[in-house]
């Protein structure tokens, strides 16, 4: 069975730290997908980020990075030098052969002024 | 990029009526969609896969007859809450996965149901 494991149900940090999201997996799948979406308030997923599991390179985009490693099954999100507009909850979610994408608990970030 | 319209965004219905939610392709053909739920400060929870032109797949634990889903078409699925009652109250999310995004998945702006 497939599960997404996020330990941080909340982080609150001050404007301009770093901080970085965990994501832990299980799948008996060869190939998946692994992704973070971003839900401010209004209810909306934005999509961040996707990786195939074939595809351990890592990322850097804008203040957004990823770190993935298959070894740990961890796909982490860093996000640098954090801003107010950030604050929302972040989910890790994976999908694989049966084409579900199971959802994380997510993570509730809050970055205080 | 690929677009996903959900209707309504916010519904008020009364308790034992039925609501009826639609999910849209807008610029892609979805042979899949999917429909979550989530409770206040909780995950998506997978309901069911909608595939066009045959019967849904539900997870354990959702009633298919509370939650019927329909996809007549290849860019439109509906999910209907039956009988609503005070606990259906919820956030529901549609999704498309679309094959010209390397099957990407392509999420609703959500409804919001609440049941008086």
């Amino acid at each position: 069975a497939q599960k997404v494991t996020q330990a941080q149900t909340e982080i609150s940090v001050v404007e301009k730290e770093d901080v970085t999201l965990d994501c832990v997996y299980e799948t008996r799948d060869t190939t998946y997908y692994l992704f973070w979406y971003k839900q401010p308030p209004s209810g909306e997923l934005v999509f961040l980020i996707r990786r195939n599991s074939f595809d351990e390179q890592n990322e850097i985009s804008g203040r957004y990075s990823w770190n993935f490693q298959k070894s740990t099954s961890s796909f982490n999100f860093t996000i640098t030098a954090s801003q107010v507009v950030d604050s929302a909850v972040y989910f890790c979610a994976l999908g694989g052969a049966t084409n579900k994408l199971i959802f994380g608990t997510g993570t509730l970030l809050a970055v205080q002024p | 990029g690929a677009v996903v319209s959900q209707h309504p965004s916010r519904v008020i219905c009364k308790s034992g009526t039925s609501v009826k939610i639609e999910c849209r392709s807008l610029d892609f053909q979805a042979t899949t969609m999917f429909w979550y739920r989530q409770f206040p400060k909780k995950s998506l929870m997978l309901m069911a896969t909608s595939n066009e032109g045959s019967k849904a797949t539900y997870e354990q634990g959702v009633e298919k007859d509370k939650f019927l889903i329909n996809h007549a078409s290849l860019t439109l699925s509906t999910l209907t809450v039956t009988s609503a009652h005070p606990e259906d109250s919820s956030f529901y999310i549609c999704s498309a996965r679309d094959q010209r995004a390397n099957y990407g998945y392509t999420f609703g702006s959500g409804t919001r149901l609440t049941v008086v």
